[in-house]
């Protein structure tokens, strides 16, 4: 199975500051149709998760500008160009390159300093 | 607009069994695969099952092959989770999602309890 690790775990921040969260993969996800399914989702206190962003770097329907994906191979970063307080939440990774199964990371806890 | 609602949640006893139901609305339902992915009280997230748009392929979790089955009834845009022999570790919330070349769009999740 890969295995997903993401750091930090907990990532206080400063309203208006940039924020960065990355994801290593214990093998590459790099499939061999050429895409890469690394994708990224947050959860609010007290919601269902959504994506935020899909294999690396697109970014869903509504999803802010300010959120961004980017990596290659086993290394990924999602970044908040000047976090918000509705950012405040759990972020996660997940491949979907090599499954079953389906794998997530532990998942990186954003709070306002 | 997409809607996934899940239902069926419950307080269990451990070795019971359950059955979460997912309807579905505002897509095309057949023509995507669908997932179940759980979350333990204050844990992470955790995928436990898949199945394509026509039913041909179902795949799970080891932690409940054999145990849980994932089903689906395109007539009536549902997808459906029986669990059986149900043990205190699949106590967790149980999302549905539906998968657009990846898993997307999440339901509001059901709460299942497994306890004496």
């Amino acid at each position: 199975d890969v295995v997903m690790t993401q750091s930090p775990l907990s990532l206080p921040v400063t309203l208006g500051q940039p924020a960065s969260i990355s994801c290593r993969s214990s093998q590459s996800l790099a499939h061999s149709n050429g895409d890469t399914y690394l994708h990224w989702f947050q959860q609010r206190p007290g919601q269902s998760p959504r994506r935020l962003i899909y294999k690396v770097s697109n970014r869903d329907s509504g999803v802010p500008d300010r959120f961004s994906g980017s990596g290659s191979g086993t290394d990924f970063t999602l970044k908040i160009s000047r976090v918000e307080a509705e950012d405040v939440g759990v972020y996660y990774c997940m491949q979907s390159t090599h499954w079953p199964p389906y794998t997530f990371g532990q998942g990186t806890k954003l709070e306002i300093k | 607009e997409v809607q996934l609602v899940e239902s069926g949640g419950g307080v269990v006893q451990p070795g019971g069994s359950l059955t979460l139901s997912c309807a579905a609305s505002g897509f095309t339902f057949s023509r995507h695969p669908m997932h179940w992915v759980r979350q333990g009280p204050g844990k992470g997230l955790a995928w436990v099952s898949r199945i394509d748009g026509d039913s041909t392929s179902a795949t799970y979790a080891d932690s409940v092959k054999g145990r849980f089955t994932i089903s689906r009834d395109n007539a009536k845009n549902t997808v459906y989770l029986e669990m059986n022999s149900l043990r205190g570790e699949d106590t967790a919330v149980y999302y549905c999602l539906r998968d657009s070349g990846s898993p997307e769009i999440w339901g509001q999740g059901t709460l299942v309890t497994v306890s004496s």
